[in-house]
Formats: structure tokens, C-alpha cells, sequence
């Protein structure tokens, strides 16, 4: 059974940083894309960014909204995806969710929720 | 980027009535469209994916269509656990994007 298991969510002030985790179970995590997508409060969905698989380079790419401030890796020797979020403003403040794939999400991590305020 | 503009922004409808989402992208994606459901305090689900294919364990009351700008997700006979938030989302250019989204209540 593929698992996606969100964590690393918290309260952080505005300019400060945090890194999410995603410990992934249940399928050949390094054979796969990993994707974040994020929903501020009571609003829609919104893709962050996402990251290869080695095959194709591990390279990411990210939404012009992020880029520059946020850096997704991956080490597939712990099968764990992060997602290091950097300069943060309140407009970030959402749920992150760690989903497998890239073209159409299946499968999504719980949540985790970032509040970004002062 | 491709903007999606879902409509109506609130369905309610009865069960077992017919739903019908729209949802209108700003240039062409050909048929890379899908739907996602997603119930209050939960993840979205995907319900179908490239317009028409329905993903694994999907009612067959939903079914999707539409190609190019214009886009249908359609519930045949609604049920009272079809209640929820619809998203359509387009793979066709990076960075992906997905509609506003449109709540359906069930009456």
C-alpha cells in the first residue's frame, strides 16, 4: 500500500525557514517524480514544484510563486522527499501535501500545515 | 501560465439529479485535463484523468469530456456523498494549474 506520510508543519515568522519531510512506504520511492502541491485556508490548489527521478536527473522545477525561495530534494536511500521553504511570507501560510507523481496526483500525503505570522 | 476558470462557483442539486461542472482553460490543452474530488478535511481524490479515463475504484456515474478549452465533468445520478469541492487541473504545460474549483451541495 502506497504511504505518504507529511511532516515538519508548524508556526514560523515571516523571512524565517522550514523544511517538510515526506517519508514515503509501499512503492520504489527512487522510480518515481515527487510533487508538492499546497491549499491556503479554505482556498483552492495549488502546485509548488516537484522533482525528478534520478533516471532523469533529480533536477525540480517550481511555481514562479516560490522559485528561488523553495528547494525540493529527495534521498531515495531513506525514501524521504523535503521540501525546504526559505524567506517565507504569509502568503505561503497553507497545507503542504507530498503527493507521488507529476502528471495527475493518485496518491497524497496527509498534510501538513504551515502557518507563517508574526 | 493556463488558467482554468471552473463554473458554476455552487451547484445544489437533489440525489439523483444530473450534475453537470464546466470548466474553461485560457488556450488549448488537448484532452490533458483531469478531476479531482475532495471532501472536507481530506486530501482531493482524482477521478479522472486525460478528459475521459476514469481512475482506479471510480463510480461510473462520473464521466468527463470536452477537448481543446472546454471541459465536462459530469454526475449522472447524484448521490448524497457526492457532496464536495471539484477541481479540474491541467498537465498540459508547466507549471500544472487547477481551477478555482466548484462546491456541489446535495440537497
Amino acid at each position: 500500500e502506497v504511504q505518504l506520510v507529511d511532516s515538519g508543519g508548524g508556526l514560523v515568522q515571516p523571512g524565517r525557514s522550514l523544511r517538510l519531510s515526506c517519508a514515503a512506504s509501499g512503492f520504489t520511492f527512487g522510480d518515481y517524480p515527487m510533487t508538492w502541491v499546497r491549499q491556503a485556508p479554505g482556498k483552492g490548489l495549488e502546485w509548488v514544484g516537484f522533482i525528478r527521478s534520478k533516471t532523469y536527473g533529480g533536477t525540480a522545477e517550481y511555481a514562479a510563486s516560490v522559485n528561488g525561495r523553495f528547494s525540493i530534494s529527495r534521498d531515495d536511500s531513506k525514501n524521504i522527499a523535503y521540501l525546504q521553504m526559505s524567506s517565507l511570507k504569509i502568503e505561503d501560510t497553507a497545507v503542504y501535501y507530498c503527493t507521488r507523481g507529476l502528471d495527475y496526483v493518485y496518491f497524497w500525503g496527509q498534510g501538513t500545515l504551515v502557518t507563517v505570522a508574526s | 501560465e493556463v488558467v482554468l476558470t471552473q463554473s458554476p462557483a455552487t451547484l445544489s442539486l437533489s440525489p439523483g439529479e444530473r450534475a453537470t461542472l464546466s470548466c474553461r482553460a485560457s488556450q488549448s490543452i488537448s484532452n490533458y485535463l483531469g478531476w479531482y474530488q475532495q471532501k472536507f478535511g481530506q486530501a482531493p481524490r482524482l477521478l479522472i484523468y486525460d478528459t475521459s479515463n476514469m481512475a482506479t475504484g471510480i463510480p461510473a456515474r462520473f464521466s468527463g469530456s470536452g477537448s481543446g478549452t472546454d471541459f465536462t465533468l459530469t454526475i449522472s445520478s447524484l448521490e448524497p456523498e457526492d457532496s464536495a469541492v471539484y477541481y479540474c487541473q491541467q498537465r498540459s504545460n508547466w507549471p500544472y494549474t487547477f481551477g478555482q474549483g466548484t462546491k456541489l451541495e446535495i440537497k
